[in-house]
Formats: C-alpha cells, structure tokens, sequence
C-alpha cells in the first residue's frame, strides 16, 4: 500500500530534550512537508523540503530542524530552543513533477507532549 | 499574506439533510484549493482539489466549487450520514514561488445526528 507513515504516534518528552518524530512515505514524491496543529488554529508550516538535500523554512521553523538524506524520508526534530512544542505534528508530501497539481497527501500524525 | 476564513467553525445537522461549508481566501492569485477531511486525533485526508482554471470538481457526494475573483470556495455534502461527521479544512496554495506552500483556514468541524 502507497502511503506516508508517521511514528511514534504518542511522544512524551522532558524539558530539555531533542526529540525527532519520522516521517516516511513510499509515492515517490518529491516534496516533504512539516505541520504543526494546535486547537483553535489552523495548520502551520514548520519546513518543507522540494527535493532530496535540500530544505527550507517554514513560517515557524524557530527550534526545529530537518534532514532529507533520502527521497522518502523527511524526519523532524524538535529541539529544547522550542519553548511550547506540545501539539499534533503532521507530515505531508506531494508530486512528482515541477508542473503537476502537487496535491498534498497526509500522514496520521504525531502527538507531542511536553511533560 | 493569503488569509483563510472557514465560516461556520461549528455545525450540526440532521441525517439526510444537504449542507454547504465555506471558505474564503483573501489574495485570489491562487494555484489551487484543496479540501481536506479530518477526524479526532487523525491526519487530513484529502477530499477535492480545485485548480485555479476550474470552477468545480466533484466526487461522490461532495461537490466543491471555485470563485477566484471573489476569493470564495464552498463545499456541498448532499444527503449528509453520520459518518460524514468530521473537522473540514480548506487550503489555498498561492501562486507566489516555486513552492508548494499551503494556507489553511482553521476549518469547520461538522457533526451529523439520528
């Protein structure tokens, strides 16, 4: 089955610490892309990265950081410099191709708690 | 900066009957809209998307339209079931860069009842 998968799905973490939430999908898309939700509010970019090595920030990149090693892979880590980061963290992707619709596709998602 | 207003943030209806969401959008240089389906504690799932060129797509029992010029988008769920109860999103690509960033309004969350 063609999808994204997100893991853990719970995530607990202490002050202080680093943690990194996996992103994977297998509909060999070329763009990744990084959502933060929080009630009341609508999705907010975080990062997005077009294509393998290569990633920019979002509207609220402060106190995270990504990677793009490989094609199908875009995990996020989530630093001690994000002040408030318990929320629902969503992955998503989209493509191929520089014309196409580029409809965006989501994975289950990841709850942070910040204990 | 594109803005995206989902009105009503709540509605209820009873089973069987036609409703309408709606979505306005602030800049109407877009690419495209998409709706999005999302249930407690789940990812999104995508449900239409619109092109900028296009007036309407239509799935099922969904039928989404587009105004660009007036910067509006609704969605219609005819004969609405239960299992249609769920937040409903919208989100407006802009046509601005090469990337394919998303504005998403703060969505519509629908329960359907016996």
């Amino acid at each position: 089955d063609g999808g994204i998968t997100q893991s853990p799905k719970y995530l607990f973490r202490k002050e202080g610490q680093n943690v990194t939430l996996s992103c994977e999908q297998n509909l060999n898309h070329d763009a990744m892309y990084w959502y933060r939700q929080d009630p009341g509010q609508g999705l907010r970019l975080i990062y997005y990265s077009q294509i393998v090595n290569d990633f920019q920030k979002g509207d609220i990149a402060e106190g995270y950081s990504v990677s793009r090693e490989k094609k199908e892979s875009f995990p996020l880590t989530v630093t001690s410099a994000q002040k408030n980061p318990t929320a629902f963290y969503l992955c998503a992707s989209s493509g191929p191709g520089q014309h196409s619709s580029r409809e965006q596709f989501f994975g289950p998602g990841t709850r942070l708690t910040v204990l | 900066k594109q803005e995206v207003t989902q009105i009503p943030a709540a509605l209820s209806v009873p089973e069987g009957e036609n409703l309408v969401l709606n979505c306005s959008f602030t800049d109407s240089a877009i690419y495209n809209l998409q709706w999005f389906r999302q249930d407690p504690g789940k990812g999104l799932t995508s449900l239409l998307l619109i092109q900028s060129s296009q007036r309407e797509q239509t799935s099922g029992r969904l039928n989404a339209s587009l105004d660009k010029s007036s910067g509006r988008s609704t969605l219609y769920i005819a004969a609405s079931q239960p299992g249609d109860s769920a937040t409903y999103l919208c989100a407006v690509r802009s046509n601005t860069g090469t990337a394919s960033k998303l504005t998403f309004g703060t969505g519509t969350r629908l329960q359907v009842t016996l």
